[in-house]
Order: C-alpha cells, then structure tokens, then sequence
C-alpha cells in the first residue's frame, strides 16, 4: 500500500552516463514533483506536473527531462552525468497545485552517487 | 524569491520543550509548511499554516506570523524518535520552497 514509490533506492553511476528514475503514486493525486537534496539538505524543487502537463521547470540544465506518460507517474532522465549530480532525488505528489492545498507526499529517495 | 533562515542545529532533554524558529522573505505568500525528515528517509508532515496563530496538533503546535515573516514549530514531551530534522517551507504563488532545515537531537 505505498503511496509514492521510486526505484531505484540507490544508483551508482560513471560520469558520462545517462540514467532514468521512475516514480509511482497511487494516491489518485493530479500533481508530481521532482525534489533535489544536495549534502547540505537543501531540498529544492526542480519539475512539477499537473495532469501530466509541466507547470513548474526551474533552473536545471537541459540534461534533465521530466516525462509524465499519466497522472500516477513521473520519471526523471538525466543525460551526461557528471560528478555535481550526486544527490538525493525525491518524487513527491499533492491533491492539486492550488496554494489552498499542498500538503505534498514525498517518496523515500534515489540516493544518486556519480563516480 | 525566497530567503528561508532557521538554526541549523539544536540539542534538548528527552521530556523537554523545544522550540524551532523559522523567518522567511517571500514574493507572494500561500502558506507555511513544516516537514520531519530522519536521517535517510524522506520528508513528512507535520504542520500547514495560512492564517496568524497557533496550530495544535497533539505534541507538536506551529505558530505564524505573516506581518512579521516569522513561524516556529514547537515540540513538546520530547521523546528519542523526535531526533530529526525539521525542515520550514513556504509556498508562494507556485511551489514550495524549503529552508535547510534544523536538526534536532534528543538526549536522554
């Protein structure tokens, strides 16, 4: 009965690579989000989809590609990885992206390590 | 944009109170979120504020003041399990954005 799930758990990886996280909320929720946390803690907001249409792209280098095929999943795909893309990911989901209700439910994380 | 501040760090009793304050800048202002993360897992819950006040919600209770751009989460009866880090979040006109987070360790 998970509410958001995210595989993998761990993703150790060359530089130069690329890879993909998926993520999967069976919430019934319209929208998803794409979290990073770097070794300060800083969690910061990188994608959000609503509906599968994107409404929130901040500053991320075009090697990240959000891709929502429904409502209940959003994946990441990063190209070229290089060493500064090690970080924990977070897939998060809310009911809806009004400021009246935002509670958001996170995943457990990709912790993505680039060697 | 924002400018979240909180203490990075704060150390209390098992049994005691602990207060973490939380000030923020924000261009526009739809609420104030606090979230409990232990270390390794991820962020949950804990607490939502729109108007002044205070919030109870059992041990915990947050309070806001918009005029002044100040929240703090207050923990009560700390036990062990609240060893975390607590991390103030605001939203804006679009998304959330969250501090670095205040981790609190509990001493027996």
């Amino acid at each position: 009965d998970t509410a958001v799930s995210q595989t993998p758990k761990y993703l150790v990886t060359q530089m130069g690579n690329d890879k993909s996280i998926k993520c999967e909320q069976n919430l019934g929720h319209d929208t998803m989000y794409w979290y990073k946390q770097d070794s300060k803690k800083f969690l910061k907001i990188m994608f959000s989809y609503n509906n599968k249409e994107l409404i929130i792209n901040e500053t991320v280098p075009n090697r990240f590609s959000p891709k929502s095929p429904d409502k209940a999943h959003l994946n990441l795909h990063i190209n070229s990885l290089e060493l500064g893309d090690s970080a924990v990911y977070f897939c998060a989901s809310s009911q809806g992206d009004s400021p009246v209700y935002n509670e958001q439910f996170f995943g457990p994380g990709t912790r993505l390590t680039v060697l | 944009g924002q400018n979240i501040d909180q203490p990075t760090e704060m150390t209390a009793t098992e049994g005691a109170i602990v207060q973490i304050n939380c000030t923020y800048q924000t261009s526009g202002f739809n609420g104030l979120f606090w979230y409990q993360q232990h270390a390794g897992e991820a962020p949950t819950f804990l607490s939502y504020n729109v108007l002044d006040g205070l919030e109870e919600k059992g041990r915990f209770s947050s309070f806001l003041s918009r005029s002044k751009g100040y929240s703090y989460l207050l923990l009560k009866e700390l036990q062990m399990k609240d060893s975390a880090s607590y991390l103030c979040a605001v939203r804006d006109d679009y998304k959330l954005s969250f501090g670095a987070g205040t981790t609190v360790t509990v001493r027996a």
